[in-house]
């Protein structure tokens, strides 16, 4: 199946500094990839879906200037959660969908803690 | 607004025993319906999917739809210990964008 890689799996930041969180697809190209925030026992809430290319669409509630997502090629998108507080600590997860495909696949998400 | 529920459980069945999870969703224009699987602490991982009313099997796992009640199930059977995780429905439109619902915790003791 497709593969996703997301890096880092784990990251401890200090409150006030921004943290990168990569999403790969390995083996396939991605037209458009997901990025989910989880809390835990919650549900995936979508936080934004980016096409290459294009600027990512934002879903309501969700801070454009605070979570800057990069989808520079077809292989890559970026999540950058700027200026982060302890109340940014989730579970990240991206999900990218192939090029012509209907499945979006999972990447291994970023467990965010900001202390 | 798109809905998908789910009963959060945690339903706690026996080693070798059925487990039903059950889910509906709320707009009638869906076609696509997903089963995830997410152990404690990992993403989810895809189980079934399904488009078309009745029953889909793989393996052990059958995933059931019934648009006219917008209900979708996931059955497994033979459950194992290692069966033990939440279970997300998802449900897409003509978007590619799913809609979870909060995932129900199962437990299969032995």
């Amino acid at each position: 199946g497709a593969v996703v890689s997301q890096h880092p799996s784990w990251v401890i930041c200090k409150s006030g500094t921004s943290v990168k969180i990569e999403c790969r697809s390995l083996d396939f190209q991605a037209t458009t990839m997901f990025w989910y925030r989880q809390f835990p026992k919650q549900s995936l809430m979508l936080m934004a879906t980016s096409n290459e290319g294009s600027k990512a669409t934002y879903e309501q509630g969700v801070e454009k200037d605070k979570f800057l997502i990069n989808h520079a090629s077809l292989t890559l998108s970026t999540l950058t959660v700027t200026s982060a507080h302890p109340e940014d600590s989730s579970f990240y997860i991206c999900s990218a969908r192939e090029v012509g495909g209907s499945e979006a696949f999972f990447g291994q998400g970023t467990r965010l803690t900001v202390v | 607004q798109k809905e998908v529920e789910q009963n959060s459980g945690p339903l706690s069945v026996p080693e070798g025993a059925i487990a039903s999870l059950n889910c509906t969703y709320s707009d009638r224009g869906s076609q696509s319906f997903f089963w995830y699987r997410q152990y404690s602490g990992k993403s989810p991982e895809l189980i079934m999917f399904i488009y078309s009313n009745g029953d889909k099997e793989d393996g052990r796992f059958t995933a059931q739809l019934n648009k006219a009640s917008q209900y979708v199930s996931l059955l497994i059977r033979d459950s194992q210990p290692s069966d033990s995780a939440t279970y997300l429905c998802a449900v897409r439109g003509g978007s590619y964008i799913p809609t979870f619902g909060r995932g129900t915790s199962l437990i299969v003791h032995p």
